[in-house]
């Protein structure tokens, strides 16, 4: 299995700040990578796909990028709404696998 | 607007069969090119992939999972299930199904159910 590994746990930042989440992948994955967003008590949504393409809807502040073995997402300025656990999830090769998640909190 | 909703038990015996279904509006089961699977996520932690079921109805499971898992389809209903065998208490999480579509490569899931929690306990 392909293991997918965060960084950091949590992150804690100003509403403003520009926020930039790690995800490593154990073998390279070339660009088949998914971010989702997950808010306190409800079900993940779909933000990114193939490392850096925006899913319909959402918003610009969101970014990806990265290919191989090193990805990152970008919160170009933090909001109160993106309080939430952020996940990457490899898409390479069964079995799919997700990151063990970022918290991102507010400062 | 494609929704999902997942229903079944709240509480299973440790051995028992784990039964979860997810019924499916907005969207047809039987729609091409599209995944329906079992994601988990036990108390506090990550998601795990469970399995897919492409609609022409071939299936892909998780190999740490592959010979306690089925999942399948009523497309008269549009809905799809999820039977989990011999349950024990690491199969406690919050069971979500969800839409998956393919870009070139793999599964990415687009529409997720709200989640329901299953505890394995006696």
């Amino acid at each position: 299995d392909i293991q997918m590994t965060q960084s950091p746990s949590t992150l804690s930042a100003s509403i403003g700040d520009r926020v930039t989440i790690t995800c490593r992948a154990s073998q390279s994955i070339s660009s088949w990578l998914a971010w989702y967003q997950q808010r306190p008590g409800k079900a993940p949504t779909l933000l990114i796909y193939r490392a850096s393409s925006l899913q319909r809807g959402v918003p610009s502040s969101f970014s990806g990028s990265g290919s191989g073995t090193e990805f990152t997402l970008t919160i170009s300025s933090l909001q109160p709404d993106a309080v939430a656990t952020y996940y990457c999830q490899q898409y390479n090769s069964y079995p799919w696998t997700f990151g063990q998640g970022t918290k991102v909190e507010i400062k | 607007q494609v929704q999902l909703q997942e229903s079944g038990p709240g509480l299973v015996k440790p051995s028992e069969t784990l039964s979860l279904t997810c019924t499916v509006s907005g969207g047809s089961v039987s729609s091409a090119n599209y995944y329906w699977s079992w994601i988990r996520q036990p108390p506090g932690k990550g998601l795990e992939w469970v399995g897919n079921m492409y609609y022409s109805g071939s299936t892909t499971y998780n190999p740490s999972l592959k010979t306690r898992v089925t999942i399948s389809v009523d497309t008269s209903k549009n809905q799809f299930s999820l039977n989990l065998s011999s349950v024990t208490a690491a199969d406690t999480a919050v069971y979500y199904c969800a839409r998956g579509f393919t870009v070139v490569r793999g599964v990415i899931y687009d529409y997720w159910g709200q989640g329901t929690l299953v505890t394995v306990s006696s």
